[in-house]
Order: structure tokens, then sequence, then C-alpha cells
């Protein structure tokens, strides 16, 4: 059985472009949920997808923009890259509110 | 809104010795979780605890939540190299709705 699953591992962008990071949850898993992890920092939440609709989101501008596919995939877009948006990109699957697996992670660098 | 701090941010032991991480929550958990990570990868599930005074074991490492609901520790008996790494304990704020508050996370050393 496949845990979550992210590509790509490793991006380098420059400052002002956009970017798109892919995520495919656990198998039977139906909630997908982006976070942010900042060098020496703990994750932080930028917001949950659930049939296919954002149900929460954290404290993060509308840069940040996110889908989830009727297969339950999603997308992270960011929009007009900042340097302070380097940083290692994590999603994380659940399914009725049980424990939340984590994927490998996405390391966005921004130049 | 919720904060957890960990302590000690870092801790350096020696191959074999015991050692304890704590997180202490500004609100009452709902729900506490207790991640490692190898440096610059993804969160390895640890456990979850949910009841004041719950405390759950997995090889090594027991984690307890206490009867306020409010601290939780994560003790590792008989270090190992494969222990090294960052553990992070994460909240439910909100009662099980998926939306995790992290600490900063403690950066554990083993010395062979």
């Amino acid at each position: 059985d496949a845990g979550v699953t992210q590509s790509p591992t490793h991006l380098i962008k420059t400052r002002g472009q956009q970017v798109t990071l892919r995520c495919s949850p656990k198998s039977g898993h139906d909630t997908v949920s982006w976070y942010q992890q900042a060098l020496g920092q703990g994750p932080q939440f930028i917001f949950q997808y659930y049939e296919e609709e954002e149900r929460q989101r954290g404290n993060f501008p509308d840069r940040f923009s996110g889908h989830q596919f009727p297969n339950y995939s999603s997308e992270l877009n960011v929009n007009a890259l900042l340097l302070g948006d380097s940083a290692l990109y994590l999603c994380a699957s659940s399914r009725l509110s049980l424990e939340q697996y984590f994927g490998p992670g996405t390391r966005l660098t921004v130049t | 809104s919720q904060e957890l701090e960990q302590s000690p941010q870092s801790l350096i032991v020696q191959e074999g010795k015991n050692l304890t991480i704590n997180c202490t929550s500004s609100k009452t958990l709902y729900g506490l979780y207790w991640y490692k990570q190898k440096y610059g990868e993804g969160l390895i599930f640890l456990m979850m605890l949910q009841k004041g005074g719950e405390e759950k074991s997995h090889e090594k490492i027991t984690a307890k939540l206490d009867e306020k609901k409010q601290q939780s520790s994560l003790h590792i008996t008989a270090s190992q190299p494969s222990h090294a790494g960052i553990y992070l304990c994460g909240a439910d704020p909100m009662n099980r709705d998926d939306k995790i508050i992290f600490g900063k996370g403690t950066r554990l050393h083993i010395l062979p």
C-alpha cells in the first residue's frame, strides 16, 4: 500500500514565478492538508481539502491556492513567489478525522 | 490561538541513555500527536493521545498526556542512533477537525 506521495522532490524557482506542487493521498484517504515548514520551524497549516472543496485555511495569503480532484489527489499553487516562500511543503492525508499521514515533502527554493 | 512549546529545543545524549521531551500547550488539548522527522524529510506518525492520563508505547518510545490535557511527554528508553531526528508535537485544537498546530520541534542527536 503506497503511502502519501508528493512531486516533485525538489524545485528551484525565481521570484515572481508561479509553482504547482502535487500530492497523492494514502489509499482510502479522502482529506488532504498542506503545510509549509520553514527551516528550523514546525510545519504551518496552509489549507485542507475535502470533497474537492477547501474546508479550512490557515493564515496564508491568497497567493496560495489549491485544488482537489475526484480521485482525492491535490495540488498546491503559489503565485508571485517571494524569497520567503522557500520551504519544505508537506502534504498530509487522513480519513474520518483520524491520524494524518505525511508525505516526504517538496523542497522549494526561491532565488 | 493555541500554541505549543517544546523543551528542550535540542538534546544530545549518549547511546543507551534514556531521555524525555516535553510539550506544553497554552490551551486544553483535544488531541496530541507525536511525529518524528528526519532532517529535510516528511513526518513519521508515532502516536496520538486523546484522553487525560493516557499513555501509549511503541517499541522503546512512550508518550503520556497529563490529566489536565495541557502537557505531554515523550520518553525514549535505551536510545539508539536510529532515534536521532526531530521530534514534533502537534495539537488538534478543535476536536478532530484535522488541522494540526505544531511545536517547533526538539532536535535529538545520539552519540555513539
